[in-house]
């Protein structure tokens, strides 16, 4: 099946630093990568949809200022987090879309998370 | 607008009952689609299973089963025999037939098994 990595799998930062975030598709090309955050004991909440080559789209309430997201390759997705705060700490988790399946619904596949904590 | 409620935030079971998971879904769409996703904690998701909004039968895989009833707006899910290794919070989610196909995800079951 499809798999989809993030790098680091956890971080621990100082406040104020930026921290970068991969998420890549091993073996396939997606054209759309999501970006969850999920605070301990919550749901899932997407922040934003990355599209290759274009800018992308973020959920109301969330800072693109603040959330930087760059989809440079068809296989790689990157969110920075940029002068992070206490408040920032979660769980952020990517999934990449394949869009090559041929069925009406294109499969959403996870990356395994990557914990941030701001010290 | 579309959303996804678990009104069960804890369920606790001794191995080997059965459990339902309950999730009720609202949408305005006639094409959508289900899921249901497994967080154990280490924190990965695990997809379970997906359903489209035109197929109503019922699915069992192993110990688990599905149960869509479009008239109730529900997709409840079933462990049978539950064992230790199902402890892990479950997640129901819908996604539209648009655009991205983004996910709505519910807010999640937790399931303890003890033994």
């Amino acid at each position: 099946g499809a798999v989809v990595s993030q790098h680091p799998s956890w971080v621990i930062c100082k406040s104020g630093t930026s921290v970068k975030i991969e998420c890549r598709s091993l073996d396939f090309q997606a054209t759309t990568m999501f970006w969850y955050r999920q605070f301990p004991k919550q749901s899932l909440m997407l922040m934003a949809t990355s599209n290759e080559g274009s800018k992308a789209t973020y959920e109301q309430g969330v800072e693109k200022d603040k959330f930087l997201i760059n989809h440079a390759s068809l296989t790689l997705s990157t969110l920075t987090v940029t002068s992070a705060h206490p408040e920032d700490s979660s769980f952020y988790i990517c999934s990449a879309r394949d869009v090559t399946s041929g069925s009406s619904y294109n499969e959403q596949f996870f990356g395994p998370g990557t914990r941030l904590t701001v010290l | 607008a579309q959303k996804v409620t678990q009104a069960q935030t804890e369920i606790s079971v001794v191995e080997k009952e059965d459990v339902t998971l309950d999730c009720v879904y609202e949408t305005r769409d006639t094409t959508y689609y289900l899921f249901w996703y497994k967080q154990p904690p280490s924190g990965e998701l695990v997809f379970l299973i997906r359903r489209n909004s035109f197929d109503e039968q019922n699915e069992i895989s192993g110990r688990y089963s599905w149960n869509f009833q479009k008239s109730t707006s529900s997709f409840n899910f079933t462990i049978t025999a539950s064992q230790v290794v199902d402890s892990a919070v479950y997640f129901c989610a819908l996604s539209m037939n648009t655009g991205f196909q983004k996910l709505v995800f519910g807010t999640g079951t937790r399931l303890l098994v003890s033994p």
